[in-house]
């Protein structure tokens, strides 16, 4: 079965740059897609198709896609993004997430 | 805009069945581009698919294979709303239950979500 890997957590500090990696074989080829999620609340869409954003997303998120690796850029990161984040493929016939990583803003 | 309303969390016996429902509005069941799907979260499996229903000239479901043996999700269309079916569960099944849009006809965007009904699988 195909599986995503993601870094357990990253920290950054306010303002700064965040970068969350998702690797799978030639996920390149598939259409990634990002989620955020923070304590008890539903997850929501931040990235899809690799790197648009839907409507009402900050445009500090960005994404890309590429090889065997898609990354999820928070640019000038603020308190609100302290959050979990999810990378998600279709493979086949099946949806695959990634384990989330959780961005800490220090 | 879009909004999914689950039914009520539960408690569900090792063995019987979990049901759940999601009712649609501003959106169809019955939609040409979108999918229905269910989703579960838990702290030892994090974020699972588990299975879709869709409507493209007729309905068709696909299921993720750690439990296509015991599920099924079917569209209502009378009540804009879709089910979820889990036979046999045991307390593995336990999580948090979301019912999902995803609204990327050729791409995956589960772009509405549901506020989630946990489900404790316990005796």
């Amino acid at each position: 079965s195909y599986e995503l890997t993601q870094p357990p957590s990253v920290t950054v500090s306010p303002g700064q740059t965040a970068s969350i990696t998702c690797s799978g074989d030639k996920l390149g080829d598939k259409n990634s897609c990002w989620y955020q999620q923070k304590p008890g609340q539903s997850p929501v869409l931040v990235i899809y198709r690799d790197d648009k954003r839907p409507s009402g997303i900050p445009e500090r998120f960005s994404g890309s896609n590429s090889g065997n690796t898609a990354t999820l850029t928070i640019s000038g990161t603020q308190a609100m993004d302290e959050a979990d984040y999810y990378c998600q493929a279709w493979d086949d016939t099946t949806y695959v997430f990634g384990p989330g990583t959780k961005v800490t803003v220090l | 805009q879009v909004q999914l309303q689950q039914s009520r969390p539960g408690l569900v016996k090792p063995s019987q069945t979990l049901s759940l429902t999601c009712a649609i509005s501003g959106d169809s069941v019955s939609s040409n581009s979108a999918t229905w799907n269910w989703v579960r979260q838990s702290p030892s499996r994090g974020l699972e698919w588990l299975g879709r229903t869709y409507f493209r000239s007729k309905w068709y479901n696909d299921y993720a294979p750690s439990v296509k043996s015991r599920i099924s999700i079917d569209p209502d269309t009378s009540k804009n709303q879709f089910s979820l079916e889990l036979n046999s569960v045991t307390p593995e099944d336990t999580a948090v239950y979301y019912c999902v849009r995803d609204g990327g006809y050729s791409w995956p965007q589960f772009d509405y979500w549901g506020q989630g009904t946990l489900v404790s699988v316990s005796s």
